[in-house]
């Protein structure tokens, strides 16, 4: 069975610092692993997606994530934190053809000024 | 844009009062998800429709029913709501032959049962 473990329920930076959001997976197939941002009272919304092409994965407002296949880890990173990416995170697995989602428990992110 | 819609964003009813939930969608994808979503925790999946095949999950209560009249549109009927079902539901789509099947949310609806 596949699933996915966000190591920190929280995690608070100051403005301009990196940004590291840990996501593990576990998976007996090759996986395609994803990244989700919610914002407050919103639903959510996809930062990015591997889906076994390049290791590291670009997506939108400057994130981006590295496949690593020996660590079974997709860490979700940005390299200099804004304000406007306070939000709950989401690391999410599904199989090759699998039309269904396994979230991880969610990240919620603290910028500090 | 195509998007996913859900109405209303808020919803209140009271205790035992059924309450149905709406979604639509101009993408044009075949897969409808409903998912619930209590505070601070992550979205839990209720059921799906791949075309108009319904898969409910295992642990959904018979309490949640859903119903998807055309492609465009699917609904989640809560027949009897408790206390403990007030929570976010959440609509997804998603369309089988991409690659990565990536599911597309919609803004959802905050359900507070008085």
């Amino acid at each position: 069975a596949q699933s996915v473990t966000q190591l920190g329920s929280h995690v608070s930076v100051s403005e301009g610092a990196l940004v590291l959001l840990r996501c593990n997976y576990s998976s007996s197939v090759p996986p395609y692993l994803f990244w989700y941002v919610q914002y407050p009272n919103q639903g959510l919304q996809l930062l990015l997606k591997y889906t076994s092409a390049a290791t590291l994965v670009k997506g939108i407002n400057g994130f981006e994530a590295e496949f690593k296949k020996s660590e079974t880890s997709f860490h979700l990173t940005k390299p200099s934190a804004h304000m406007s990416d306070a939000a709950e995170y989401f690391c999410a697995v599904s199989d090759q053809g699998a039309q269904k989602l396994v979230f991880g428990q969610g990240t919620r992110l603290t910028i500090n000024p | 844009d195509a998007m996913v819609i859900q109405n209303p964003r808020y919803q209140v009813t009271q205790f035992g009062k059924p309450v149905t939930l709406s979604c639509s969608q101009t993408l044009n994808h075949n897969v409808m998800y409903w998912y619930q979503q209590k505070s601070s925790q992550a979205p839990k999946l209720l059921f799906h429709y791949y075309d108009k095949d319904f898969n409910n999950e295992a642990d959904t209560p018979d309490n949640f029913q859903s119903r998807r009249p055309n492609t465009s549109f699917c609904f989640l009927d809560i027949r009897s709501p408790g206390l403990g079902d007030a929570a976010m539901y959440l609509c997804a789509t998603s369309r089988d032959s991409q690659r990565g099947i990536t599911q597309y949310f919609g803004p959802g609806t905050r359900l507070t049962v008085l």
